[in-house]
């Protein structure tokens, strides 16, 4: 079956550090693949997407690239902020069939101190 | 502007109590979605709705119902049936494609059930 396994966490990084957040799934078919962060007391946000082999997501400074032949979609950033600190969350989905549903990674608290 | 709204934010009840969390959209999405979160875990899908009157089963429907009598409009009810309904609620949508499949999902801030 389909599923999302991260890192877990929490990673805890000092300001301007580089981050990456590490991704691997499992599936059939050639799923589209997302980043959400979700920051306290919200909803989960749509952070970039990439939804074939080798496309490159990229939004605020964060990027991921679809690898197939690894089967990771890892998350990075240059030089995170303060602000950066939340949970971040992998997900897929295989288009087609009855569902269309998102599968989730159990999600990743990034702490990023002053 | 668009988006998705849930409301309450924070809602309390007692036990055996049901209980019927909103969302409400107005980017014209056509499926809906519910979603448990617990601490420390991903999200669950709970049920699914693709078209109006038109509802499915996710992993986790036992002890929840729902409604989709408006495109606009999901409720959940969360009934006396549900062993542990404390938990953060979340409600997203998207957007059918051309080819029956759906785009990426929106979420709304969810809603934080307590129940005593």
């Amino acid at each position: 079956g389909n599923s999302v396994t991260q890192m877990e966490g929490p990673v805890t990084l000092s300001e301007e550090a580089f981050l990456t957040i590490n991704c691997t799934y499992t599936a059939t078919g050639y799923p589209s693949l997302f980043w959400y962060v979700q920051y306290p007391g919200e909803g989960l946000q749509l952070l970039l997407k990439a939804t074939k082999a080798d496309d490159k997501g990229s939004n605020k400074g964060f990027e991921a690239t679809y690898r197939k032949e690894t089967t990771s979609f890892h998350l990075e950033k240059g030089s995170v902020q303060v602000s950066d600190s939340a949970v971040y969350f992998c997900a897929l989905m295989n288009y087609g069939g009855a569902t269309n549903k998102l599968i989730f990674g159990t999600g990743t608290l990034l702490a990023v101190q002053p | 502007d668009g988006g998705i709204t849930q409301s309450p934010k924070y809602l309390f009840r007692k036990e055996g109590q049901n209980v019927t969390l909103s969302c409400e959209q107005n980017l014209n999405h056509d499926a809906m979605y519910w979603y448990r979160q617990d601490p420390g875990q991903g999200l669950r899908l709970i049920y699914y709705s693709q078209i109006v009157n038109d509802f499915q089963k996710g992993d986790i429907a036992e002890g929840y119902s729902v409604s989709r009598e408006k495109k606009e409009s999901f409720p959940l009810t969360v009934t006396s049936a549900q062993k542990n309904p404390t938990a953060f609620y979340l409600c997203a949508s998207s957007i059918r494609g051309a080819t029956l499949s759906f785009y990426e999902q929106y979420f709304g801030p969810g809603t934080r059930l307590t129940v005593t």
